[in-house]
């Protein structure tokens, strides 16, 4: 069965450090892959999304980026956090018409 | 600009009673319609999904959709308290196409 991978669970980091959340998943090949954040009492924001290695597109232009080193691995990265990066990060994946199985999670606080 | 649009709620029943959430969506030619249930600080997880016109029936959820009024409800029959929480609905153009979320509708059941 798949499986889908999320670290770090919580993350509270200073405003201007940097950011690496990585995502993983098990048991299927070439799956789409999303990373969306979830401000506090907001809905979904879809950050980027990758249909394969080193293939990336951005919805939303701010200071994130996104990176497909893997087949099943995508990584959400930030030079220098700013406070509005505050929320709730998650991976998704999917691999055709059963919809998006999310992973658990990365609650960030820019401090 | 695909749109998906919930009552933001929160929407409270009493336990037993039948809970009834509603969406509409913007892009008419839309195929795959999905019912996301998430929990306070959890990630979203699937609950039903829905492709044709009519009814789908899975426990003590139904979906429905009508693809002529751009409408799709989720109902929860035998409401608990464990169902409190929110619920998003995701509309997608295509099998395996992103997703559009609504903002989710909050859903409380009363002991």
């Amino acid at each position: 069965s798949q499986t889908i991978h999320q670290w770090p669970a919580t993350l509270v980091q200073p405003v201007g450090s940097p950011l690496s959340l990585e995502c993983t998943v098990e048991g299927t090949s070439n799956p789409n892959l999303y990373w969306y954040r979830q401000a506090a009492g907001r809905g979904l924001q879809l950050l980027f999304y990758s249909v394969g290695i080193g293939q990336i597109s951005s919805e939303v232009p701010q200071n994130l980026s996104a990176s497909r080193p893997q087949d099943r691995q995508f990584i959400l990265s930030s030079k220098k956090l700013l406070l509005s990066d505050s929320g709730f990060y998650l991976c998704a994946w999917t691999g055709g018409r059963y919809g998006y199985t999310f992973g658990s999670g990365t609650r960030l606080t820019v401090v | 600009q695909k749109e998906v649009e919930q009552n933001s709620g929160p929407l409270s029943v009493p336990e037993g009673a039948i809970a009834s959430l509603n969406c509409t969506y913007s892009d008419r030619v839309s195929q795959s319609f999905f019912w996301y249930r998430q929990y306070s600080g959890k990630s979203p997880e699937l609950i039903m999904s829905i492709y044709s016109n009519g009814d789908k029936e899975d426990g003590r959820f139904t979906a429905q959709l009508n693809k002529a009024s751009q409408y799709v409800s989720l109902l929860i029959r035998d409401s608990q308290p464990s169902d409190s929480a929110t619920y998003l609905c995701a509309v997608a153009h295509n099998y395996g196409q992103n997703f559009v979320f609504g903002p989710g509708t909050r859903l409380s059941v009363l002991p």
